[in-house]
């Protein structure tokens, strides 16, 4: 199975900072990288897939980038609502692997 | 509005067999990949297996011996059965659709709500 990483495991943030979040891969796996965001007592919410694309209705203050082993997820000017926790999943190879998520508190 | 529905019993009794299904309103089941995926607080998220309309399915080796999922399209419906359940299935379960966007696959893009799913005698 390939291992996801992420760091750090929580972050605190005020609003309108700019925030990022990193996940590297046990092996290469090209562009096949989602991100997704979980609030608590919910489920958790496509952001982004093919590690730069930012899915219908999710804000453009959201990006991603990277490849094959590092990647990056963006928030550009943190907003309240984006508090919770971050995913990023592997889309490479079954089984489909997820990091252990990134807490996100807002100051 | 897509919207996936999980249902049924939440508790199990250990050794016995822990059996969902999720309704699917908004879309039809076919052209889809379907998954089941849980979380706990311990290993996180763990994807469990998917099935596609026509029926071809595939599972998570670490769980393949005990999964099964299967799909009834006249009720828009699929379900998962995981047999000889421990203390350690006790987790929230999600049925999760598996988009196509431009030939990318293998991503999550509509979750139910998510059961929890508490196995103890």
């Amino acid at each position: 199975d390939i291992q996801m990483t992420q760091s750090p495991s929580s972050l605190s943030a005020s609003v309108g900072d700019r925030v990022t979040i990193t996940c590297r891969a046990s092996q290469r796996i090209t562009k096949h990288l989602n991100w997704y965001h979980q609030r608590p007592g919910k489920a958790p919410k496509l952001l982004i897939y093919a590690a730069s694309s930012l899915d219908g209705g999710v804000p453009s203050r959201f990006s991603g980038s990277g490849s094959e082993t590092d990647f990056t997820l963006t928030i550009s000017s943190l907003q309240p609502e984006d508090f919770g926790v971050y995913f990023c999943q592997e889309s490479y190879n079954a089984p489909y692997t997820f990091g252990q998520g990134t807490k996100l508190e807002i100051k | 509005q897509v919207q996936l529905q999980e249902s049924g019993p939440g508790l199990v009794q250990p050794s016995e067999t822990l059996s969902l299904t999720c309704s699917v309103s908004g879309a039809s089941i076919s052209g889809y990949h379907w998954n089941w995926i849980r979380q706990t607080p311990g290993k996180g998220l763990e994807w469990i297996g998917y099935i596609y309309y026509s029926g071809s399915s595939d599972y998570n080796p670490s769980l393949e011996s005990r999964v099964t999922i299967s799909v009834d399209t006249s009720k828009n419906q699929f379900s998962l059965k995981l047999t000889s359940v421990t203390a350690a299935d006790t987790a929230v379960y999600y049925c999760v659709r598996q988009p196509s966007r431009d030939g990318y696959t293998d991503f999550f893009d509509y979750w139910g709500q998510g059961t929890l799913v508490t196995v103890s005698s």
